[in-house]
């Protein structure tokens, strides 16, 4: 298995505009996890899924803020409008409910102009 | 709300020498508890996970371990290497799926 796949590996946009950040589990894990990393506040869960269900998304910032799991092979991070404060690495995560270890993917570093 | 916290925030230490690794927790009602690598634009790695029932956890030169009535853990590296170097990442899971996770500390191992 080629991991968690994200993409891009990074993104440059100007504020206002909408991004969208893209993320492909491990075949056959069920809970897949969306987290950001500054230097200011570490690692912040955003929002976690099920068996392509949203568990919990308390850690969305706000709004601007979408995530969906269209299938289990797929999932989005979507920011309209981004703005600099938004300037993050964002990583993607999955796991089997079976087992324990989390696989992260490389990320996505996202720079708002 | 889980708070994890990490100490030092950095370290710097020469080759060969052993070094302990700090974390500490809020809420002792956890789940597990794990410890992540993390290198230079890179992803997280998994390195050792210890449940709540255990004390600790072994792998290679590395040893994790769990007190959890005092909410702290260790990552005890030994006869450490330049490759070692990275930043090194707690995350405690309340609920056994979510993590949170420490802000990390930066190890340099110097030849």
């Amino acid at each position: 298995d080629a991991g968690v796949i994200q993409s891009p590996r990074h993104e440059v946009t100007e504020m206002g505009q909408e991004v969208t950040l893209r993320c492909k589990p491990i075949s056959g894990h069920d809970y897949l996890f969306w987290y950001r990393q500054t230097m200011m506040r570490g690692l912040e869960l955003l929002i976690y899924f099920n068996n392509n269900v949203p568990i919990d998304d308390s850690g969305m910032p706000e709004d601007r803020f979408s995530a969906k799991m269209p299938n289990a092979s797929f999932s989005t991070l979507k920011i309209q409008p981004s703005e600099p404060r938004d300037s993050a690495v964002y990583f993607c995560a999955s796991r089997f409910s079976g087992g324990y270890g989390y696989t992260f993917g490389s990320g996505t570093r996202l720079t708002v102009v | 709300k889980q708070e994890v916290t990490q100490i030092p925030a950095a370290l710097s230490v020469p080759e060969g020498e052993n070094l302990v690794l700090n974390c500490s927790f809020t809420d002792s009602a956890i789940y597990n508890l794990q410890w992540f690598r993390q290198d230079p634009g890179k992803g997280l790695t998994s390195l050792l996970l210890i449940q709540s029932s255990q004390r600790e956890q072994t792998s290679g030169r590395l040893n994790a371990s769990l007190d959890k009535s005092s909410g702290r853990s260790t990552l005890y590296i030994a006869a450490s290497q330049p490759g070692d170097s990275a930043t090194y990442l707690c995350a405690v899971s309340d609920s056994g799926y979510a993590l949170n996770f420490g802000k990390g500390t930066s190890l340099l191992v110097t030849p």
